[in-house]
């Protein structure tokens, strides 16, 4: 069964600072990855997918991810964090139909 | 983006009655729904994914009898939960994808904001 760790339950960054979430997954074979950011009175939103090809991917909000197999991690990454940026941001592994979520990271941007 | 919407968005009831959740999508047709639970400063669990005009489909360990799933149509499913007690209080989440429920890498699964039981 596949399964995601998030090794990073709270982190806190400054405002325009870089920021880097860790995401490490365990699963037999290609996975399809996802970063979601869920805020306050909102659902989860996608911010990016990895399914196959181009391990650098790209996402809304300026927000980017590489898969990188031999780590089998898909950590997400910004160069410069906006205050709107502080929220909860979850990975998931896809497996046929079911996604299996880490249990989320918690970002506090100051300013 | 599609919209995914809950109703209502919290609920305190009494221990023993039912409370129903109702999950729509908004601005296109979800052939297949998911309920998730999420406990506080945790992960979403799977509870069970639905197809319209079928029956659902349970995760191991979820109790299909007291958590009732009706997918009518394309755009509305409800989740009831019955005989409810404390222990069921939880942020309930629902979710469309917006094809089959099979992942695709042209498909998006869009999730909504969420329903907070209380049962007293």
């Amino acid at each position: 069964a596949q399964s995601v760790t998030q090794p990073d339950i709270h982190i806190t960054v400054s405002e325009g600072a870089s920021l880097e979430l860790r995401c490490n997954y365990s699963y037999g074979a290609t996975p399809y990855l996802f970063w979601y950011v869920q805020s306050p009175g909102q659902g989860l939103q996608l911010l990016l997918k990895y399914f196959s090809g181009d391990t650098l991917v790209q996402g809304i909000k300026g927000f980017e991810a590489e898969f990188k197999r031999s780590q089998s991690s898909f950590n997400l990454r910004k160069p410069s964090v906006h205050w709107s940026d502080a929220a909860e941001y979850f990975c998931a592994v896809g497996n046929d139909y079911k996604l299996s979520f880490g249990a989320g990271t918690t970002v506090t941007v100051r300013a | 983006g599609a919209v995914v919407s809950q109703h209502p968005s919290w609920v305190i009831c009494k221990s023993g009655t039912s409370v129903k959740i109702e999950c729509r999508s908004l601005d296109f047709q979800a052939t297949t729904m998911f309920w998730y639970r999420q406990f506080p400063k945790q992960s979403l669990m799977l509870m069970a994914t639905s197809n319209e005009g079928s029956k659902a489909t349970y995760e191991q360990g979820v109790e299909k009898d007291k958590f009732l799933i009706n997918h009518a149509s394309l755009t509305l499913s409800t989740l009831t939960v019955t005989s409810a007690h404390p222990e069921d209080s939880s942020f309930y989440i629902c979710s469309a994808r917006t094809s089959g429920r099979t992942f695709s890498s042209t498909d998006t699964q869009y999730f909504g904001p969420g329903t907070r039981l209380t049962v007293l």
